[in-house]
């Protein structure tokens, strides 16, 4: 089964930083993008950046950019989502996603971790 | 940026009904991207149909989607009592860009 594992939420303090990850399985984890994506409580849907991890090609929505880090590890099979200095609008659930090749469309997506940042 | 613009923001329908939202482009999308996700809550997206019309691995075929240009319509045939979720449209643009619509509430009048 193709599918994508995201690590558990997370309670954190503004200015602390944190990692999250993503865990491929059931697919060649190299082959594809892997995207991220942020949901405000109550809100849509937000491209974050996307990552191909056969390479490391990493490419960031200007809205994102500076903010966050992604990368991935291709010998575990993981993409990670990290933050230097948490604010408390970071709070949100955060998903990521595998890229469908070809259509700009991601067709497996993780089941989320949620991120809350409160003094 | 080409800005996605989903309508109706909700639509209150019974099951059995046809569902028809529309997401409209601010610039000309190529149909090659244009997807369309549910989200039920407490879930994550699942896509529905990619290229504008193809459906997605296990989509039932009362989802249907068309357009092209600036102008794209998800349409559910006829709704079951699962397909009440919110719905959202999303296109892939060059630099690139992945853009969302701000989504349609499908509730059950």
């Amino acid at each position: 089964e193709v599918q994508l594992v995201q690590s558990g939420a997370e309670v954190k303090k503004p200015g602390e930083s944190l990692k999250i990850s993503c865990k491929g399985s059931g697919y060649s984890f190299t082959s594809y993008w892997i995207g991220w994506v942020r949901q405000m409580p109550g809100k849509g849907l937000e491209w974050m950046g996307i990552i191909y991890p056969g390479d490391s090609d990493t490419r960031y929505s200007p809205s994102f950019q500076g903010q966050v880090t992604i990368s991935a590890d291709k010998s575990i099979s993981t993409a990670y989502l990290q933050w230097s200095s948490l604010k408390a609008s970071d709070t949100a659930m955060y998903y990521c996603a595998r890229l469908l090749k070809g259509h700009g469309a991601f067709d497996i997506w993780g089941q989320g971790t949620m991120v809350t940042v409160s003094s | 940026e080409i800005v996605l613009t989903q309508s109706p923001g909700t639509l209150s329908l019974s099951p059995g009904e046809r569902a028809t939202l529309s997401c409209r482009a601010s610039q000309s999308v190529s149909s090659s991207y244009l997807a369309w996700y549910q989200q039920k809550p407490g879930q994550a997206p699942r896509l529905l149909i990619y290229g504008a019309s193809s459906r997605a691995t296990g989509i039932p075929d009362r989802f249907s989607g068309s357009g092209s240009g600036t102008d794209f319509t998800l349409t559910i045939s006829r709704l079951e009592p699962e397909d009440f979720a919110v719905y959202y449209c999303q296109q892939y643009g060059s630099s690139p860009t992945y853009t969302f619509g701000q989504g349609t509430k499908l509730e059950i009048k």
